[in-house]
């Protein structure tokens, strides 16, 4: 298995420009996430999807779309980028068990974006 | 509210001696702790994970810690440090019992240095 992976590893983009982060695991996990790192502040949810075709808001969604649909990939756009969104951007997956709870996040090797 | 507070942000070792990274969590019950390890440009890998079994949790790499609940505390451990331990540590809690939702909190992350 690859796991989770993202691409592009890097990007940089002008104020006002749109891209797609790639996000795709082979698990076959119902459940993904992305996330944003940015120094001292630990990981934030972005936006997250429980499956094919259904996402929803997380703790900084603004800015950013996204869609599933398929269970493999989970693309996120950024719509008209801003200084404000350099940051690095990790996609994770995990799957909920047959108790009940969530295992785990697997996570991928991340996207640097710098927006200027 | 849950939340997770890393108490040091860097933490610097010699090679061979104990590593100590300190964690409290508030949650108004048990919750589901992690800990992740981030090396330099990586992606987050999980080291050990408590969900309501045994409160000392071993790890990959010779890393441990104890849920203590009296103390709200998930310290992550390890005997003696290796130079390739180097990496900045998260401590993470999820937001509901025994990981019955799918959302995380983020500690803000311990730089681990390690000296030779």
């Amino acid at each position: 298995n690859a796991g989770v992976t993202q691409t592009p590893k890097f990007q940089v983009l002008k104020t006002g420009q749109s891209m797609t982060l790639q996000c795709a695991q082979d698990m076959n996990h119902e459940y993904m996430s992305w996330y944003r790192q940015d120094p001292g502040m630990g990981l934030r949810l972005i936006h997250y999807s429980v499956g094919a075709g259904i996402t929803d808001q997380g703790e900084v969604p603004n800015g950013y779309n996204v869609s599933r649909s398929t269970t493999e990939d989970f693309p996120l756009r950024l719509l008209s980028a801003a200084p404000s969104q350099t940051s690095v951007y990790f996609c994770a997956s995990n799957y909920r068990t047959s108790g009940g709870y969530y295992n785990e996040q697997f996570f991928g090797p991340g996207t640097r974006l710098t927006v200027l | 509210a849950q939340s997770v507070t890393q108490l040091d942000s860097h933490v610097s070792v010699s090679e061979g001696t104990p590593v100590l990274l300190r964690c409290n969590y508030s949650s108004s019950y048990s919750p589901s702790l992690f800990w992740y390890v981030q090396h330099p440009n990586k992606g987050l890998q999980l080291l050990l994970k408590y969900t309501s079994a045994a409160t000392l949790v071993k790890g990959i790499n010779g890393f441990e810690a104890e849920f203590k609940k009296s103390e709200t505390s998930f310290h992550l451990t390890k005997p003696s440090a290796h130079m390739s331990d180097a990496a900045e540590y998260f401590c993470v809690v999820s937001l509901s019992r025994g990981g019955a939702t799918n959302k995380l909190i983020f500690g803000t992350g311990t730089l681990l240095a390690v000296q030779p």
